[in-house]
Order: structure tokens, then sequence, then C-alpha cells
């Protein structure tokens, strides 16, 4: 079973710029997928195909993807604070990330 | 705009069985690719199932194959969960989701739907 780890946690202050990583067995050979989820609410995909932005999220969210899925969060603001999943598909299945709170203070 | 629209959760014992209904709207719904995707209390996501536009094809996590059947009916705008042999462990928040936008990803999510599994 394929398996992409996230650290449990991360903190960054208001205005500062915020990464979270993924990591996976050849995770550079796939496609890299990041939602973020607020208490109570379902996911929004924020980035896709590693480095895509769907229409709608902030210019501030990004994503790359060499060997280590990384989103990046420019600007990072109070109302970024959630939990944010990577995701990643290997032989027809489809793998999450264990999740990362991103604390702003 | 997108709609998903979950239901069918309920509490239901250990062996039981369940059905989930996801209602699309403000898309085609037989051009897309659909997903069901569970998160139990406190913890992460994880994937289920998915479908192809057809019906045609499927596929299933390790956890829930041969106990669950993802189907669609394409007149209904319509997704289904058939959940047998529940465990407890099948404890969680479903959501179905689409891939519009970017194949091979979920970018429109439901609400949700809970099913919990207890005695």
């Amino acid at each position: 079973s394929y398996e992409l780890t996230q650290p449990p946690s991360v903190s960054v202050s208001p205005g500062q710029t915020a990464r979270i990583t993924c990591s996976g067995d050849q995770l550079g050979n796939k496609y890299a997928c990041w939602y973020q989820q607020k208490p109570g609410q379902s996911p929004v995909m924020v980035i896709y195909q590693d480095n895509k932005r769907p229409s709608g999220i902030p210019e501030r969210f990004s994503g790359s993807n060499s060997g280590r899925a990384t989103l990046t969060i420019s600007g990072t603001q109070a109302i970024d604070e959630a939990d944010y999943y990577c995701q990643a598909w290997d032989s027809s299945t489809a793998f999450f990330g264990g999740g990362t709170k991103l604390t702003v203070l | 705009e997108v709609q998903l629209v979950e239901s069918g959760g309920d509490l239901v014992q250990p062996g039981g069985s369940l059905r989930l209904s996801c209602v699309a709207s403000g898309f085609t719904f037989n051009n897309y690719w659909m997903h069901w995707v569970r998160q139990a209390p406190g913890k992460g996501l994880v994937w289920v199932s998915r479908i192809s536009t057809d019906g045609g094809r499927t596929n299933y996590a390790d956890s829930v194959k041969g106990r669950f059947t993802i189907s669609r009916d394409n007149a209904k705008n319509t997704l289904y969960l058939q959940m047998n042999s529940l465990r407890a462990d099948d404890t969680a928040v479903y959501y179905c989701a689409s891939e519009i936008a970017a194949a091979g990803n979920f970018d429109y999510w439901g609400q949700g739907t809970l099913v919990t599994v207890s005695s």
C-alpha cells in the first residue's frame, strides 16, 4: 500500500510563508494535489497537478513537486488556518497524506 | 453551480447494510468520474471508491473491497454506495466528490453524510 507522509503540524506567523511537505515513494513521477479543510467543512482543492491553482483560489497558494511535494502559502492569513491534505494516485487507488494542521499565530 | 448532496447516513449495527446516495446538479453528470471519500471522526481523509462515466469501471480501497459497491444512475444524476458487512471502523462521514475540471483530482465535494456503526 502506498503511503504519503506529512508533518502533523506547521506553525506560521501572519504575513509569513508557510510550507507544508508531502513525501512518498516516487512521488516526483506522480501528480500531487492539495486540499484545505476547515473545521466542520468539506475539503476544498487548492492545488492540482502539482502546481495548478483552481479558479477562486488565492494566488498566495502555490505548489511544487520535485520528488517531494510542497504546498506554499505566501503572506499567510488567519483565514488559512486549517488542515491540509496531499493526495496522489498509485495503481488505480487514491491515497491521502495524514494531514497537516496549519496554525497561524 | 455544481452541487453534490449526499444522504442515507444512519446508525447501523455491526454486520448491517446501508446505501448512500449523492445527487448531482450543475454539471453534466454522465461526463465525469465520481468518487466516495470518507473521514472517521477526528481523523484524516481516506479514499473509498471511484466509478467511470458509464459505470463500467470501478476501483475500491483494499479496506472495503468485497463489502462495498459503487454504482451510478446517469438518468437520475445520482451516485450510490452500497455498504454491506459494516464494521465499527467504517464509522465516518462519507463524502461524494467529482473530478470535473481536474482529471484524477476531487474538485467538488458534497457536505457529507454520517455513518455510525455501533451496537
